[in-house]
């Protein structure tokens, strides 16, 4: 069975830091491509970052491009976000995502930044 | 960037209809095209993938088509548990995109 679980969210004053974790197991973590998706409150998705299953390619989205850094433990099944300088605009869920077009989702993390 | 125009944003449906959203890409995407389904407080579920290939446990009566620059999603006879939000996802370059989502609700 395909699990997913994210985890490290949590309320966070602007300009603080983050760090997000993703648990993967049921499939071959190290030959899927992994994402980090967020969905602010009452908004629609958008997708933050991607990675390549051997980690040697990393792709952002512009908004998050210097803050944010991915990351994997291919030995661990496991997906990090490093959030920095974060802002209240980063609010949302983020949910971790397995393969090219996000087949498996874990059940999300809620990151509130406020003061 | 690619924008993914999605429409309508919302419409409302009754039990038996047939449903269609369309999605439109700002350049050609080719066929990596991926169709979401998400219910309030739930977790996005993939429907279609690689613009026509329906996911696996998912019912028949949901299909997708398209190529390049124009896909849609339908559903050919609406029941009760698809009332929800759907939404795109381009894949096909960076920054990957998704559309603004459609909200299905009941007439």
């Amino acid at each position: 069975e395909v699990q997913v679980v994210e985890s490290g969210g949590g309320l966070v004053q602007p300009g603080g830091s983050l760090r997000l974790s993703c648990a993967a197991s049921g499939f071959t973590f190290r030959s899927y491509w992994m994402s980090w998706v967020r969905q602010a409150p009452g908004k629609g998705l958008e997708w933050v970052a991607k990675i390549k299953p051997d980690g040697s390619e990393k792709y952002y989205v512009d908004s998050v491009k210097g803050r944010f850094t991915i990351s994997r433990d291919n030995a661990k099944n496991s997906l990090y976000l490093q959030m920095n300088s974060l802002r209240a605009e980063d609010t949302a869920v983020y949910y971790c995502a397995a393969g090219e077009s996000f087949g498996y989702w874990g059940q999300g993390t809620l990151v509130t930044v406020s003061s | 960037d690619i924008q993914m125009t999605q429409s309508p944003s919302a419409m409302s449906a009754s039990v038996g209809d047939r449903v269609t959203i369309t999605c439109r890409a700002s350049q050609g995407i080719s066929n990596y095209l991926t169709w979401f389904q998400q219910k309030p407080g739930k977790v996005p579920k993939r429907l279609i993938y690689g613009a026509s290939s329906l996911q696996s446990g998912v019912p028949s009566r949901f299909s997708g088509s398209g190529s390049e620059t124009e896909f849609t999603l339908t559903i050919s006879s609406l029941q009760p548990e698809d009332f929800a939000t759907y939404y795109c996802l381009q894949h096909n370059s960076y920054p990957l995109t998704f559309g603004g989502g459609t909200k299905v609700e009941i007439k």
